[in-house]
């Protein structure tokens, strides 16, 4: 059964911790991604990796790390230095970093929650 | 950067009804796609439409790339049909820019 897990579903954190949140992916796509979603608004993007070994800060990276040592993976830590780090957390892949590649695809999302 | 933007942000429909979601954005687009969040968060994907006609089943859409802007067209929805709809779009190679979204509650 392909597609994207994520986990876990819920996650609890207090502040001055770190979290890492877990993206698997057995659709043998080469690019992921990491967005993080706030009630009421769009996705934005915290961190891309093209291919293994490889990733790129997105547009609101501050306050997070991530790691792509194998292909299906791409775990996201949430670091104390992250402001407002409550939110709803999607990982998506793709074939390839590329705009005919047929699109990206997503994740069930982990909420975070910061107590 | 590229902007996007989505209209109607809400709209709440009888059951069986049809409806036009808009999706404008200020640049030329490589990529495009349409979204649905359901109320559990998962985002599903509908199409993925840099140009042209497409459609599955009760939904379809149409991007015009010369003009900007695509549209969703939802028919007989159905109450399984709420949630938020999304346009997404990139211009740079695999960076999505998503929209505000259309909330969209179908009632029965």
């Amino acid at each position: 059964d392909g597609g994207i897990t994520q986990s876990p579903k819920y996650l609890f954190r207090k502040e001055g911790q770190n979290v890492t949140l877990s993206c698997e992916q057995n659709l043998n796509h080469d690019a992921m991604y990491w967005y993080r979603q706030d009630p009421g608004q769009g996705l934005r993007l915290i961190y891309y990796s093209q291919i293994v070994n490889d990733f790129q800060k997105g547009d609101i990276a501050e306050g997070y790390s991530v790691s792509r040592e194998k292909k299906e993976s791409f775990p996201l830590t949430v670091t104390s230095a992250q402001k407002n780090p409550t939110a709803f957390y999607l990982c998506a892949s793709s074939i390839a970093w590329s705009t005919t590649s047929g699109g990206q695809f997503f994740g069930p999302g982990t909420r975070l929650t910061v107590l | 950067g590229i902007q996007v933007e989505q209209s109607p942000p809400d709209l709440i429909l009888q059951e069986g009804a049809n409806s036009t979601l808009r999706c404008n954005f200020s640049d030329s687009v490589n990529n495009l796609q349409w979204f649905h969040q359901n109320p559990w968060g998962q985002l599903i994907n509908l199409f993925y439409i840099p140009s042209g006609t497409k459609q599955n089943g009760r939904l379809s859409a149409t991007t015009v790339a010369t003009e900007r802007y695509s549209l969703l067209y939802i028919s007989s929805s159905q109450t399984t049909d709420s949630g938020v709809y999304f346009c997404a779009v990139d211009n740079q190679g695999g960076k999505l820019i998503f929209g505000q979204g259309t909330e969209l509650s179908v009632k029965p």
